[in-house]
């Protein structure tokens, strides 16, 4: 199975700062990574496909970029209502797999 | 509701098996494949499979010996039947659209395994 290593497992920010979260995956995925958003006792929602495109109707704030091994999605200026746990998740190999989770809370 | 999900059963004593299904109401079920995923209380998203309409279906080597995934596309359904339960499988069981990408999720169903 193909690991995703996310990082960090939680962070603290405070409105309008940058975000950054990482993903590593154990082998080479090309760009067939996703980002999740995951609000307490909802579903995921997706938010990048292909590692760095936008899905319709997500604010342009939220983005991501990379391909091989190592991602990164990035909330560009950080709302009250993005408060909630982003996942990453390949496709490049079966079984799919997701990255444990960043927990992101305001400061 | 593009995939209502039933609710399940809520708890299950172990060793018993798991059914849940989830229905496709804007009749897309010929579309797309259609996922399970579920995720442990506290826990990371873990993909159980997927299956097509025409009945192929792919699963997690992890769970490989213990699930099925069925369609029925008279009904626009597709069903998840895990057996042998443990407490390992308490979680929130989601149905999804997609095989790669999941754009559409169900709302979730929580299961919990204990005597």
């Amino acid at each position: 199975d193909i690991q995703m290593t996310q990082s960090p497992s939680s962070l603290s920010a405070s409105v309008g700062d940058r975000v950054t979260i990482t993903c590593q995956a154990s082998q080479d995925i090309t760009n067939y990574l996703n980002w999740y958003q995951q609000k307490p006792g909802k579903a995921p929602k997706l938010l990048i496909y292909d590692a760095s495109n936008l899905e319709t109707g997500v604010p342009s704030r939220f983005s991501g970029s990379g391909s091989g091994t190592y991602f990164t999605f990035t909330i560009s200026s950080l709302q009250p209502e993005d408060i909630a746990t982003y996942s990453c998740q390949q496709f490049g190999d079966l079984p799919r797999t997701f990255g444990q989770g960043t927990k992101v809370e305001i400061k | 509701q593009v995939l209502q999900q039933e609710s399940g059963p809520g708890l299950v004593n172990p060793s018993e098996t798991l059914s849940l299904t989830c229905t496709v109401s804007d009749g897309s079920i010929f579309s797309y494949h259609w996922s399970w995923i579920r995720q442990p209380p506290g826990q990371g998203l873990e993909w159980i499979g997927y299956i097509h309409y025409n009945g192929g279906t792919t699963y997690s080597p992890s769970l490989n010996s213990r699930v099925t995934i069925s369609i029925d596309t008279s009904k626009s359904q597709f069903s998840l039947k895990l057996t042998s339960l443990t407490a390992a499988d308490t979680a929130v069981y989601f149905c999804a659209r997609g095989r790669s990408v999941f754009r559409l999720w169900g709302q979730g169903a929580l299961v919990s395994v204990s005597a």
